[in-house]
Formats: structure tokens, sequence, C-alpha cells
């Protein structure tokens, strides 16, 4: 079955630092990939999207690759602040056979310390 | 501007009883979700639809009956509520089907089932 593993445990940097985050996921093979940031007691916050034929894409402070090969995205906020402080969760097209949905991560928690 | 908001932010109800949980967006989109989020943070598709037209209806209990009365509204009724629907629901919109459009998520409603 389809599977989207992010790292469950919080990620601590300092203030400054780059944080990079990671989204892997098997038996799936995407043609889209979505980075969204949940802040507590509200809803998730769309940041990125990158389509497969896509290797990198760049937002301000914000950097997001998708490689198809290794199955993986990795989600970089260059100079980190406190304020970047958050969950982000990754989400990716259902199978191709399926119907039009996203299916999310349960997230990564990123703690920046000023 | 509230773009996609939803009522009430809480809702505490005993087990047994009926509820509906109301959702609008303002931003002009032609699709609408309904999303659940458990205590895992994992946020799971359970409805869509598509200018009044229901796309996408996950293995959900028919004790929860969505209902779409325009295109700017989506609403959700849960039906003899058990402890097991506690959740936050989120609503969300984008202006097309897939995963290619960006979703724009409401603030939640926290439902706690006693």
């Amino acid at each position: 079955s389809q599977k989207i593993e992010q790292n469950s445990e919080a990620l601590n940097i300092q203030e400054g630092k780059t944080a990079t985050l990671t989204c892997n996921y098997t038996n799936y093979s995407p043609a889209y990939l979505q980075w969204y940031r949940q802040d507590p007691g509200r809803g998730p916050v769309f940041l990125l999207l990158i389509r497969e034929n896509e290797k990198e894409k760049r937002k301000e402070r914000l950097k997001v690759t998708f490689d198809t090969t290794l199955k993986q995205s990795l989600f970089h906020i260059t100079a980190s602040q406190p304020a970047d402080s958050a969950t982000y969760l990754c989400a990716l097209d259902a199978p191709r056979d399926s119907s039009y949905k996203l299916i999310f991560g349960s997230g990564t928690r990123l703690l920046v310390r000023p | 501007d509230t773009a996609v908001s939803q009522t009430p932010k809480y809702l505490v109800t005993q087990m047994g009883n009926d509820k509906s949980i109301k959702c609008e967006q303002n931003l002009g989109h032609d699709t609408m979700y309904w999303y659940k989020q458990d205590s895992k943070k994992f946020l799971k598709i359970m409805f869509s639809y598509n200018n009044k037209e229901l796309i996408i209806n996950e293995t959900v209990p028919n004790r929860f009956s969505p209902k779409s009365p325009d295109k700017a509204h989506l609403n959700l009724h849960i039906n003899s509520l058990e402890l097991g629907d506690s959740a936050v629901y989120f609503c969300a919109s984008s202006t097309g089907q897939g995963a290619s459009y960006e979703q724009y998520f409401g603030p939640g409603t926290r439902l706690t089932v006693t």
C-alpha cells in the first residue's frame, strides 16, 4: 500500500541555520507534491507545489526538491527564524488510477531557537 | 477577509447526538473538501465536491453526510456521534480538482464527543 513518511521527531535548529525536512514515499509515482505549513490550532497553509518533471522549486527562503528516483522530497528553509517554527506537511497526489485527492504525511515539527 | 470559514470552532457533544459543521469559502473556488485530522495529526480526505457534485467519497461511515447547497458552501452532518469521531475537521477549497491545485484550508472545527 502507499505510504508517506515524514520524520515524527521534531527538528530543533538554531536561528539562522538551514532547516531541511524530508518526505519519503513508497509505492507511489506521484505527479505532484505539495508542502504545507500548519501552526497549532490552525489549518494548513499552502507553501509550494512541485511537479514530477521539476527537480527544484524556490520561493523566497524556501526550496523544495523532488527526486523521483529516490522517492523523496526535501524541504529547505534557509536563514531560519523563530517564526518558522511550525509543523510542515508534505502531500502527494494519489495513484493515477484513483480519484483527485491529496494524501498527506503526518508532518514534521520544526523548532527554531533564537 | 476570511477566505475559508467554518462554524463552530469548537463542538462538544455527547455520544448519540447529531451535529453539523458549516463551511463557506469566498474565493470563488469550484472544489471543496472535508478532511479529518486525528490525534496523530494525520490529515485524511473524507469528501470532495466540485461544482456541487460529489467527486470523492472516501471510506467514511454513512453517519457522515456532506451537503453542498451551492459552490461556496459545503456542510458536514454527522449522525449518532461516537467517541471515535472526536477529531479536528477541516474544510478546504481549490480552484479545480486534483493535486495540481493548491488547497486553502479553514481554521478547523474541534469536535469532542463525550
